[in-house]
């Protein structure tokens, strides 16, 4: 079963904007990772961030985490055609989880050039 | 490269039949994971290889299917007697440790007729 949800399923953007992708967990976690898959192919590491993280960034992403709302986001700033792609978190639970991943549905982010 | 290899990219086999499918993953990485990614049932785990550690085999769908790590390092998932509903991309992850960033590979894309 898939513990994240993510939210929107899909967004849809112009060159220059900013995109915003949520992510919603049901349990604590020890960490949790952000991944990009561009179309039938594996899945590229963006960023972790642990439980004791409240905020990350990486180049033009930035992702913040609230453990007590269970929720993390991701934001791309000034967003490229090439960002284009579908987005995932992940969670790692730890204790007799400790290093599976659990990932949510996913965002299918475009960006229009 | 030094990331993580899979082989093969594709595989079509008929309903019955065995497949192997084969992870390389990042030399030194300790863990190593199985995951599956359809589109009923998205991303899912399916085991994970730490050290010498009895594998957690948690996420296997069924008794057909199975998976070795050999010397620490290379690892094959075999599934038995194939049904259509194994149809999916089979990712392997590695890290250098638990609860590390896992760098995946590109996956094997398997479809079973």
């Amino acid at each position: 079963s898939q513990q994240g949800e993510e939210d929107p399923q899909a967004l849809s953007i112009q060159e220059g904007e900013n995109a915003t992708m949520n992510c919603s967990y049901k349990t604590s976690i020890n960490n949790l990772q952000w991944y990009r898959q561009n179309s039938g192919r594996g899945l590229v590491h963006l960023i972790l961030i642990r439980s004791n993280e409240r905020e990350k960034h990486s180049g033009r992403l930035r992702v913040t985490l609230d453990t007590s709302k269970k929720s993390s986001s991701l934001l791309i700033t000034a967003s490229r055609a090439a960002d284009t792609a579908s987005y995932f978190c992940a969670t790692d639970a730890g204790g007799t989880s400790y290093g599976k991943l659990t990932f949510g549905q996913g965002t299918i982010l475009t960006v229009h050039p | 490269g030094a990331g993580v290899s899979q082989s093969p990219s594709n595989k079509v086999t008929e309903k019955g039949k065995d497949v192997e499918l084969r992870c390389d993953p990042i030399s030194g990485h300790t863990a190593l994971y199985w995951y599956r990614q359809s589109l009923g049932q998205g991303l899912e785990f399916l085991i994970y290889f730490q050290g010498n550690s009895a594998p957690d085999k948690s996420g296997l769908p069924s008794d057909r299917f199975s998976a070795e790590r050999t010397g620490g390092s290379v690892s094959t998932l075999t599934i038995q007697r194939t049904q259509q509903e194994d149809s999916a991309v089979y990712l392997c992850a590695s890290s250098r440790g638990s609860s590390e960033t896992q760098y995946f590979g590109p996956g094997t894309r398997l479809l079973v007729l």
